[in-house]
């Protein structure tokens, strides 16, 4: 049982190019999120999804876009990375909304935008 | 909206010293109430959680934290600090109502002096 994994776990990227974060549970988990945490910050929900096919917009989509075609994979597409866009991504994923809604994390993924 | 304020962004402390970092939340409903920790190097993991019954909670490590609903308050607490507790830690509040998303504090970051 891998739990949730990242790839890759850093990438360096220049101003415009784009590139899709890979993230994939093996809990049969039905949701699963998608936050970055920039330096003394918390986490910031980018994009959540509650299964298949479902995605919607968390609290910083802008530049970002998901998709969810199967329970267990959730990637993040960056289509024209900017500077702001350098952060550290963290995948998670959660049984349900019901409680207790406890989230496990992935590695990560350090992005540096150029 | 819920929100979630950490008092303190940085702690420093010696070993054997007693520990307690503050977290509020805002949400006039219910809600489950996470601590999570990230050793340096490392994803985050959870320390704890409340959900309901016996308000005093406690976690892995001899961590514990008490849900005081009048104050909107979920501290968290050790009485003997580990140079092995170094790390951020963020407090989460979840809404049962809010489709399984977690709002996050900004961190704490305690660093324990041997």
């Amino acid at each position: 049982n891998a739990g949730v994994t990242q790839t890759p776990k850093f990438r360096i990227l220049k101003i415009g190019q784009s590139m899709t974060l890979q993230c994939a549970q093996d809990m049969n988990h039905n949701y699963m999120y998608w936050y970055r945490q920039d330096p003394g910050m918390g986490l910031k929900l980018i994009y959540y999804s509650v299964g298949a096919g479902i995605t919607d917009k968390g609290e910083v989509p802008n530049g970002y876009n998901v998709s969810r075609s199967t329970t267990e994979d959730f990637p993040l597409r960056l289509e024209l990375a900017a500077p702001s866009q350098t952060s550290v991504y963290f995948c998670a994923s959660s049984y349900s909304a019901g409680d207790p809604n406890e989230q496990f994390f992935g590695p990560g993924t350090r992005l540096t935008v150029l | 909206a819920q929100s979630v304020s950490q008092h303190n962004h940085h702690v420093i402390l010696s070993e054997a010293a007693s520990l307690e970092l503050g977290c509020n939340y805002s949400y006039g409903g219910t809600v489950n109430l996470f601590w999570y920790v990230q050793y340096p190097g490392q994803h985050l993991q959870l320390l704890l959680k409340y959900f309901s019954g016996d308000p005093l909670v406690k976690g892995i490590k001899g961590f514990e934290a008490e849900f005081i609903k009048s104050k909107f308050s979920f501290n968290l607490r050790k009485p003997s600090v580990q140079w092995s507790d170094t790390a951020e830690y963020f407090c989460a509040v979840n809404a049962l109502t809010n489709a399984g998303k977690s709002t996050f504090g900004d961190g704490t970051t305690l660093t324990v002096k041997p």
